[in-house]
């Protein structure tokens, strides 16, 4: 079992749809939760932050279940230049990334 | 430009030769990682140093697989007797430990083929 796992994707969606992405991770010390967006050939970047409290970024918001060991984010309204390859990234002393899911946003 | 960067960002190399990639991190960040991503798959961790230190080195890092941050500045990463499976694109990461989150910021990355 791979300590990260994302929802395989890929995710089709209309301008404006709400999506959400599910992830669970299996090492109960990891400390830090993030997604990260990734662009076809480009480096990963850091899309936010996840907090125990759930947090809100614009149309993107993240949530954190530490009992179930489960990370989600909901994105509204979504846009074209949401097309992006999501990974939902784990922290202890290093990082550890799922496979990602793959959203196309189309028009 | 103050990000991280990846020297070369392309690297095609036959198999059985010798490689090695360069990342200079962002200036005020102590911890530098390394990680290689191959196509479908998110990053996987291969080591990380914190300054010179290298602290964990992943099991997916043979022993031809070699990292050094001799300064705790830049590091290289050598490939020795390459295979085909090493094609991937290698990247790198720093991050600041004394900020309270840890985020890592990845350079472009080095696409390595090997023929």
């Amino acid at each position: 079992r791979k300590e990260v796992e994302q929802d395989p994707g890929p995710f089709n969606v209309p301008e404006g749809a709400t999506v959400a992405f599910n992830c669970t991770y299996s090492n109960s010390a990891s400390q830090s939760f993030f997604w990260y967006r990734q662009d076809c050939r480009k480096e990963p970047k850091l899309l936010m932050s996840v907090y125990s409290s759930g947090n809100e970024d614009g149309r993107f918001t993240a949530q954190l279940n530490r009992a179930s060991q489960y990370i989600s984010l909901l994105i509204r309204d979504s846009k074209l230049s949401d097309s992006a390859t999501y990974l939902c990234v784990v922290n202890r002393n290093d990082m550890r990334f799922g496979a990602g899911t793959r959203l196309t946003v189309k028009p | 430009d103050t990000g991280v960067s990846q020297n070369p960002r392309h690297k095609i190399t036959k198999r059985g030769q010798n490689v090695t990639f360069r990342c200079d991190p962002i200036s005020e960040h102590n911890r530098l990682y390394w990680y290689r991503q191959t196509l479908g798959q998110g990053p996987e961790f291969l080591t990380y140093f914190q300054n010179e230190a290298q602290l964990e080195k992943s099991r997916l890092l043979s022993d031809r697989f070699s990292a050094e941050r001799p300064k705790g500045s830049f590091s290289t990463l050598e490939i020795q007797r390459t295979e085909q499976g090493d094609s991937a694109m290698y990247l790198c990461a720093s991050s600041n430990t004394g900020l309270a989150r840890n985020e890592q910021f990845f350079g472009p990355g080095t696409r390595l083929t090997v023929l």
